[in-house]
């Protein structure tokens, strides 16, 4: 089962902010998913990753694949509360369940 | 298109009882994956069932856990003997296949609640 770190665990930043948050593997991720789950909701998927080195934009989110795939990174420009959530990395191996990350807590102080 | 229901949002229950989850996929999807979160936590893969059929149950305890997805109505998640462990929230999604690159969509989940 692949392991996935996610870095940092909790942040609280004020509006406006920028925000770089991380999901790191010691094997490599055929491909990765980045979840948020508001409180009280089920996780939501935001984007899913396949090429090494690939950048992805959701408006002021930007998901980056590392070259090796082995980690990637989501960047959120000019924080607003509503990003407030829990940020999960997951990754499948063939047709095998996603497997989660532990996530990054983030709020977004108005 | 309703999304994925999971029925009851919330379930108390007393210790030793038997707590039963239902969760309804998307449309379509025979794919079904149930997961369980403890507060400040991911998600942790339990079972995963398509049609009738289990499986991977890798994540699911051996005793007292059992799970089932008939040919006809919801996946059914079924805790018997109930202990205050057993308290979490329990997340259902579904898929219309399997694949790296597949979106599993995930339910609002069942709030349980061991006293």
């Amino acid at each position: 089962t692949q392991l996935l770190e996610q870095s940092p665990q909790f942040l609280s930043i004020q509006e406006g902010e920028n925000l770089t948050v991380y999901c790191n593997s010691s094997s490599v991720f055929s491909s990765l998913q980045w979840y948020r789950q508001e409180p009280g909701e089920g996780p939501v998927l935001l984007v899913t990753v396949v090429t090494g080195g690939e950048v992805k934009k959701l408006k002021r989110l930007t998901f980056q694949f590392g070259d090796a795939r082995k980690d990637s990174s989501l960047h959120i420009t000019a924080a607003q509360p509503g990003d407030t959530g829990l940020y999960l990395c997951a990754t499948r191996s063939g047709n095998t369940p996603l497997v989660f990350g532990k996530g990054t807590r983030l709020s977004v102080i108005a | 298109n309703a999304g994925v229901m999971q029925n009851p949002r919330h379930l108390v229950r007393r210790r030793g009882q038997e707590a039963r989850l239902r969760c309804s996929p998307m449309k379509g999807h025979s794919h079904v994956y149930w997961y369980r979160q403890l507060p400040e936590e991911g998600l942790k893969f339990m079972v995963y069932l398509q049609k009738e059929n289990i499986i991977d149950e890798s994540g699911m305890p051996k005793e007292r856990f059992s799970a089932e997805f008939p040919k006809e109505g919801p996946s059914i998640l079924r805790i018997q003997q109930v202990v205050r462990g057993d308290s979490a929230a329990y997340f259902c999604a579904s898929s219309l296949r399997t694949g790296e690159d597949t979106e599993a969509f995930f339910g609002q989940g069942t709030r349980l609640t061991v006293v």
